[in-house]
């Protein structure tokens, strides 16, 4: 079936550094990314929808200078948290949905960001 | 904007019985409906589809749709231990290739 790789599964970083997620779909070629957040006992929030070749669309609230979306190809897409604060510590996932009908979605293994 | 409700639970059933999980959604234009089974630490897995009303069985699970009424349901029968987990119900927010709208999701709780 699709899979979409994400990486790094964890990570810790210090305040005011910058992470950086990668999201690559392995079997199919993904045009559109979608980047969700999941703050601990709360359901996936879509922070925003990356297209491939163009600037992502992103949800309100969410701000575009701190969470940069990268979608240069069709299966890779990148999200990076610029100068991280604590209170960005969350588990971020990316999701795509393989084209041919009315596939589910096919989500990444996430990425749990701990803000130090 | 187009939402998904879910009982948050914890939803708790006895090893064996069947579980019953409900979400209702706010878009009477809504075609499609997925249950995905979220472990904690873990990211979400699809276990059903459904786009048509009525029944769809697949193992030991059963989604239900009921379109007049706004209302998709998860069956999960001879519920094991392993099963416990957050089921999240999730529509497309359109048609296309548009994101999922996830419900809060419910928690369940097999006892063995």
């Amino acid at each position: 079936g699709a899979v979409v790789s994400q990486h790094p599964s964890w990570v810790i970083c210090k305040s005011g550094t910058s992470v950086k997620i990668e999201c690559r779909s392995l079997d199919f070629q993904a045009t559109t990314m979608f980047w969700y957040r999941q703050f601990p006992k709360q359901s996936l929030m879509l922070m925003a929808t990356s297209n491939e070749g163009s600037k992502a669309t992103y949800e309100q609230g969410v701000e575009k200078d701190k969470f940069l979306i990268n979608h240069a190809s069709l299966t890779l897409s990148t999200l990076t948290v610029t100068s991280a604060h604590p209170e960005d510590s969350s588990f971020y996932i990316c999701s795509a949905r393989p084209t041919g009908g009315r596939n589910g979605y096919t989500f990444g293994s996430g990425t749990r960001l701990t803000v130090v | 904007q187009k939402e998904v409700e879910q009982n948050s639970g914890p939803l708790s059933v006895p090893e064996g019985a069947i579980a019953s999980l409900n979400c209702t959604y706010s878009d009477r234009g809504s075609q499609s409906f997925f249950w995905y089974r979220q472990y904690s630490g873990k990211s979400p897995e699809l276990i059903m589809s459904i786009y048509s009303n009525g029944d769809k069985e697949d193992g030991r699970f059963t989604a239900q749709l009921n379109k007049a009424s706004q209302y998709v349901s998860l069956l999960i029968r001879d519920s094991q231990p392993s099963d416990s987990a957050t089921y999240l119900c999730a529509v497309p927010r359109n048609s296309g290739n548009t994101p999922l709208v996830f419900g809060k999701g419910t928690r369940l709780s097999v006892i063995a």
